[in-house]
């Protein structure tokens, strides 16, 4: 059972360009999500967060935006970069519980 | 900031061998760290959650006769597979969290153990 649902396994994006990662869950108990990147045989990232209270986190280039009744999150990254090419994983969490990961979305940044 | 390291990063053995990961906390003390096994375009899986100074908490599906693991220290947790086979072939990666960062404090990871096993 995939609580937490990348359904884009891969992602191509013009350089300069906006990058937008979705993700969705289903258990309406998470609390917290996140979001990692990871690259070829490196562990994960972490890159941005977001608190269920919350609607938008903004960090830089990067935004994570929580849409709490429709149980989806994403990241936007803008503009997109070069070395922004990389697997990016959501995760959420339920109190101080495991993390749940999603299956990842790969994605390109072509120059 | 908060630095997990893993080791090693790569290694290769014979079915039926045992290999063991360290991974450490450098920055922090983590009185639990947590091994991730991933598979090819898979999503990273929880294995274990290590508690330092008692046993180890195992997933659903996890052998804990295969896949030991020692927190013998604050900064130290192993993951030791036994009689390994060619299906344990994977990337195994640990992670921790730093405390003093309060509840909601990221995850740091390893940089990952890319087993191979012939």
């Amino acid at each position: 059972d995939q609580q937490v649902k990348q359904n884009s396994p891969s992602l191509s994006v013009q350089e300069g360009r906006i990058s937008i990662l979705n993700c969705d869950y289903t258990n309406s108990m998470f609390d917290y999500f996140l979001w990692y990147k990871k690259y070829p045989a490196e562990g994960p990232t972490f890159l941005i967060s977001i608190s269920s209270i919350k609607d938008k986190n903004e960090d830089g280039r990067f935004t994570v935006f929580l849409n709490k009744s429709a149980k989806h999150l994403s990241l936007h990254i803008v503009p997109s970069q070069p070395g922004d090419s990389a697997v990016y994983f959501c995760a959420a969490l339920f109190g101080n519980e495991k993390l749940t990961f999603g299956t990842g979305t790969r994605l390109t940044i072509i120059p | 900031g908060a630095v997990v390291s893993q080791h090693p990063s790569r290694v290769i053995c014979k079915s039926g061998t045992s290999v063991k990961i360290e991974c450490r906390s450098l920055d922090f003390q983590a009185t639990t760290m947590f091994w991730y096994r991933q598979f090819p375009k898979q999503s990273l899986m929880l294995m274990a959650t290590s508690n330092e100074g008692s046993k180890a908490t195992y997933e659903q599906g996890v052998e804990k006769d295969k896949f030991l693991i020692n927190h013998a220290s604050l900064t130290l947790s192993t993951l030791t597979v036994t009689s390994a086979h060619p299906e344990d072939s994977s990337f195994y990666i640990c992670s921790a969290r730093d405390p003093t960062g309060g509840e909601s404090s990221p995850l740091h990871f390893g940089n990952g153990t890319r087993l191979t096993v012939t």
